[in-house]
């Protein structure tokens, strides 16, 4: 079983500013890391799947980092606004074969972005 | 599309009662699961399939069972349920391959066992 690790836990922000967590992963037999979007009461929703290191993307004000090598992602969000507010998920899935390749989430990192 | 679809909603069961949670999907996925969300757990994987007539277990397996008898559907059976299966369950749905195995969640089912 894979180990999966967010950080922080939770993150008080205020409206307007930036703020960036991060998502620690096992490098070996690496095959894809994705990040989610859970609001509550709804399901958790895809921001991004990435698979190379020194992958970069970018949706809206949510960009997000990976490093293979290393076993980490950061996911930022510039100029934080309320519909922000969320829990933010990671998740790592391994190459197929040899069992227990099905995605590993981390516990998430709740967001709460204050007016 | 209706995307990822879950019934019941939500559910209460008594101690040894069995049941079945339905997952359905009209995307034609390969790629099918299930998950259970407890606080400060996160989302833990309970089964998955990477198509018909093929399962696995993931994290947390016991008290479960799954089939997948065509690609639209995955049911995820409590055999004998106790209060500890107490959870929000989802079942998620993806492509293989180049997609990365990016996951589509289907609402949940709130169970509760007394």
């Amino acid at each position: 079983i894979l180990n999966v690790e967010q950080s922080p836990q939770s993150l008080h922000v205020q409206e307007g500013d930036s703020t960036n967590f991060t998502c620690s992963f096992p490098s070996s037999n690496f095959y894809a890391l994705h990040w989610y979007r859970w609001e509550t009461a709804k399901s958790p929703e895809a921001l991004f799947v990435m698979t190379l290191n020194g992958d970069e993307k970018k949706k809206g004000r949510i960009s997000a980092t990976l490093n293979t090598k290393e076993g980490y992602s950061y996911l930022y969000i510039k100029g934080s606004q309320p519909e922000d507010s969320a829990t933010y998920l990671c998740a790592s899935k391994p190459y197929s074969g040899g069992g227990a390749d099905g995605l590993t989430f981390g516990k998430g990192t709740h967001l709460i972005i204050q007016p | 599309n209706a995307g990822v679809t879950q019934t019941p909603k939500f559910q209460v069961l008594k101690t040894g009662q069995s049941m079945t949670l339905q997952c359905a999907q009209d995307m034609n996925h390969e790629y099918m699961s299930w998950y259970r969300q407890d606080p400060g757990m996160g989302l833990r994987l309970i089964h998955y399939s990477v198509g018909a007539g093929i399962t696995d277990q993931g994290e947390v397996p016991n008290g479960y069972n799954v089939s997948r008898s065509t690609t639209e559907d995955f049911p995820l059976r409590l055999l004998s349920a106790a209060p500890s299966q107490t959870s929000v369950y989802f079942c998620a749905s993806s492509f293989t391959g180049s997609s990365s195995y990016e996951q589509y969640f289907g609402p949940g089912t709130r169970l509760t066992v007394t």
